[in-house]
């Protein structure tokens, strides 16, 4: 079956960064989009960033924009998210998903999840 | 990019049918058919429940439905079980490749 496997969370300065690593298995990964999607403790879901099946094209919510940045190794099967500047207000679980459909279609919808890493923003 | 409107809690009765809403704008929910409803157990990963407004995918019980009015989508429980105390978030395409979240509903069984 599908899975995802995130990695790469922990606990972190604020300003500081860190990259999330999330691998794929069971499925053509170089043929969907795939995107990160956090969830900070108690609270609900927020899209983060998709990127194209090829990796050519990324988008971004408002909030991480200029600061997160999205890639992918096709060869590897992994999904990565850079994430730079960290801040109090990004504590959160980031899970990767992967796009519903195949091919061009990015950021519409995603049906299966990975089990998520926990990156904690403190002094 | 506004999150979707969602009410915080919904409940009812084992047997009965609940109906959790989801509202945006033209620019998302009233402008594509890239609707999908989660759900997430405490603690747990989200599991899609309903994608492009409707549609089940395989092994979701056909208790849960999906439609969409203009700027509204919702998302029908009926017949109740125990099972289904879960809190619910849905999602809709946004435009220019971006995906928007729902706040989440509790819903919670009496």
């Amino acid at each position: 079956q599908i899975q995802l496997v995130e990695s790469g969370g922990g606990v972190v300065q604020p300003g500081r960064s860190l990259r999330l690593s999330c691998a794929a298995s069971a499925f053509t990964f170089s043929s969907y989009a795939m995107h990160w999607v956090r969830q900070a403790p108690g609270k609900g879901l927020e899209w983060v960033a998709v990127i194209s099946y090829d990796g050519s094209n990324k988008y971004y919510a408002d909030s991480v924009k200029g600061r997160f940045t999205i890639s992918r190794d096709n060869s590897k099967n992994t999904l990565y998210l850079q994430v730079n500047s960290l801040r109090a207000e990004d504590t959160a679980v980031f899970y990767c998903a992967k796009e519903l459909e195949g091919g061009a279609v990015a950021g519409t919808q995603v049906d299966y999840w990975g089990q998520g890493t926990l990156v904690t923003v403190s002094s | 990019q506004s999150a979707l409107t969602q009410p915080p809690s919904a409940s009812g009765s084992p047997g009965q049918s609940v109906t959790i809403s989801c509202t945006g704008t033209s620019s998302d929910v009233g402008g594509t058919n890239y609707v999908s409803w989660y759900q997430q157990y405490p603690g747990k990963v989200p599991k899609l429940m309903i994608y492009e407004v409707s549609k089940r995918p395989s092994g979701v019980p056909d208790r849960f439905s999906g439609s969409k009015s203009g700027n509204t989508a919702s998302l029908t429980v009926s017949g109740l079980q125990a099972e289904d105390e879960a809190d619910y978030y849905c999602s809709s395409y946004a435009g220019s490749n971006n995906l928007v979240f729902g706040g989440g509903t509790k819903l919670t069984v009496l």
